[in-house]
C-alpha cells in the first residue's frame, strides 16, 4: 500500500499568514492526489484535485503543486474560515490512501 | 443537485453485521464509481471501498477484505455496505461519495455513525 505523510501534523498561524501543507508519498503517485478541508462536526470538502487543480467554488487562495512523491497545498492568505483540518488524498493505487492529516489552528 | 443520504448506521456487538445504505439522487447513478470512506471518532479519513459503475470492479482496504462487502442497485439509486464480523475498530462515521471522472470522492453524504460495542 501506499503510505501518505502529511506535515505537520498540525500547525498554528495567524489570518493573514501564508500556509504551506505538505504530503509525502512513499511511492510515486503522478498527479493522482487530491486535498480536503475538514472542519469539526462538518463533512469533509473537496479542494483540489489532480494535485493542482482548483475545485470549483474554492477560493483562489488555496493552491496545489507537486508531482511523483512530494506535493503542497498552499494558502496565500489565511482566512478565519480556513481554521480546519487539511488531507491528502492519493487515488494512483489502490486501496487508495489519505494522509494522516494536519490540524491548522489559529494562533 | 447532488444528494447522498446514508442510513443504517447504529450500535452492534462485535461480531455481529450491519448493512449500510446510500441513496442517491441529483445525477445519474449508474454513471459513476461509488465509495464508502470512514472516520472513526476524533481521527482522521479512512478509504473502505468503491465500485464501479456496473459492479463488476469492486476495490477494499486491507482491513475490511473479506468482512465487508460493497454493492449497488442501479435500479434503485442505491449503494450499500454489508459489514460482517464486526470489531471495535470500525466504530466511525461511514460516509458514502461519489466519484468524478478527474477524482474519487468528489461529493458526500452526511454519514452514519456506526458503533461496535457490547
Amino acid at each position: 500500500d501506499i503510505q501518505m505523510t502529511q506535515s505537520p501534523s498540525a500547525m498554528s498561524a495567524s489570518v493573514g499568514d501564508r500556509v504551506t501543507i505538505t504530503c509525502r508519498a512513499s511511492q510515486g503517485i503522478s498527479n493522482y492526489l487530491a486535498w480536503f478541508q475538514q472542519k469539526p462536526g462538518k463533512v469533509p470538502k473537496r479542494l483540489i484535485y489532480a494535485a493542482s487543480s482548483l475545485q470549483s467554488g474554492v477560493p483562489s487562495r488555496f493552491s496545489g503543486s507537486g508531482s511523483g512523491t512530494e506535493f503542497t497545498l498552499t494558502i496565500s492568505s489565511l482566512q478565519p474560515e480556513d481554521f480546519a483540518t487539511y488531507y491528502c488524498l492519493q487515488h494512483n493505487s489502490y486501496p487508495h490512501t489519505f494522509g494522516q492529516g494536519t490540524k491548522l489552528e489559529i494562533k | 443537485e447532488v444528494q447522498l443520504v446514508e442510513s443504517g448506521g447504529g450500535l452492534v456487538q462485535p461480531g455481529g453485521s450491519l448493512r449500510l445504505s446510500c441513496a442517491a439522487s441529483g445525477f445519474t447513478f449508474s454513471s459513476y464509481w461509488m465509495s464508502w470512506v470512514r472516520q472513526a471518532p476524533g481521527k482522521g479519513l479512512e478509504w473502505v471501498a468503491n465500485i464501479k459503475q456496473d459492479g463488476s470492479e469492486k476495490y477494499y482496504v486491507d482491513s475490511v477484505k473479506g468482512r465487508f462487502t460493497i454493492s449497488r442497485d442501479n435500479a434503485k439509486n442505491s449503494l450499500y455496505l454489508q459489514m460482517n464480523s464486526l470489531r471495535a475498530e470500525d466504530t466511525a462515521v461511514y460516509y458514502c461519495a461519489r466519484d468524478h471522472s478527474n477524482g474519487p470522492v468528489r461529493y458526500w453524504g452526511q454519514g452514519t455513525l456506526v458503533t461496535v460495542s457490547s
